[in-house]
């Protein structure tokens, strides 16, 4: 699976918008581009996921470039609850069984 | 979203025992789960591969006589950590899922080797 690349830490203030980006420079054409996040000393939870046009769901948004090189997860409405490390996985169509290679992420802080 | 559970949620246990951490899709069936171990402040980092009815597979580096995996139905997986040792002391995740779509992760189990 391609690697990406996250920025170590952001911080936000609770209630403002939050845009997470990732890099994938070298996303082949069947990657699809998931997000994960883990709360403290708890398993990671499911976000959002892409291949090439944006989405929306009640957690998040996934803006996903044109030359899908880069995507960015945003979090419309930030709370104390959304502090967590956010991962950018990809994943290949028809490759492995679904197992998760898990880069450094991002550590978000929410600030009250 | 489906539901997989852990237990137990945290064991702690003296060295050279063994412990078994079980893993549970609670809501649907699932032929292959995966093991994840993680360090403190560390990402999570992928043991192997459970798959129901057959051997797991591992990754490079686990010993997979000391991490033994039993996948013996479509709901349950296990993890055994055989004379665990302090360096063992980590926590524990479990996850599964289509290969397309989202994987399931379960809350995690602490171990702690004294």
């Amino acid at each position: 699976d391609a690697k990406t690349t996250q920025p170590n830490s952001m911080e936000s203030n609770e209630e403002e918008p939050v845009h997470l980006p990732c890099n994938h420079s070298t996303i082949s054409g069947t990657d699809y581009i998931h997000w994960y996040r883990q709360l403290p000393s708890q398993g990671p939870e499911y976000v959002i996921h892409g291949l090439t046009s944006n989405v929306n769901n009640r957690m998040a948004s996934l803006a996903i470039a044109e030359d899908r090189k880069s995507s960015t997860l945003i979090l419309h409405r930030a709370t104390l609850r959304d502090a967590a490390v956010y991962y950018c996985i990809l994943r290949s169509y028809g490759g492995s069984q679904g197992n998760l290679i898990f880069g450094k992420g991002t550590k978000l802080s929410v600030k009250p | 979203g489906a539901v997989v559970s852990q237990h137990p949620s945290r064991v702690i246990c003296k060295s050279g025992t063994s412990v078994k951490i079980e893993c549970r899709s609670l809501d649907f069936q699932a032929t292959t789960m995966f093991w994840y171990r993680q360090f403190p402040k560390q990402s999570l980092m992928l043991m192997a591969t459970s798959n129901e009815g057959s051997k797991a597979t591992y990754e490079q580096g686990v010993e997979k006589d000391k991490f033994l995996i039993n996948h013996a139905s479509l709901t349950l997986s296990t993890l055994t950590v055989t004379s665990a040792h302090p360096e063992d002391s980590s926590f524990y995740i479990c996850s599964a899922g289509s290969s397309l779509r989202e994987q399931y992760f379960g809350p995690g189990t602490r171990l702690t080797v004294t």
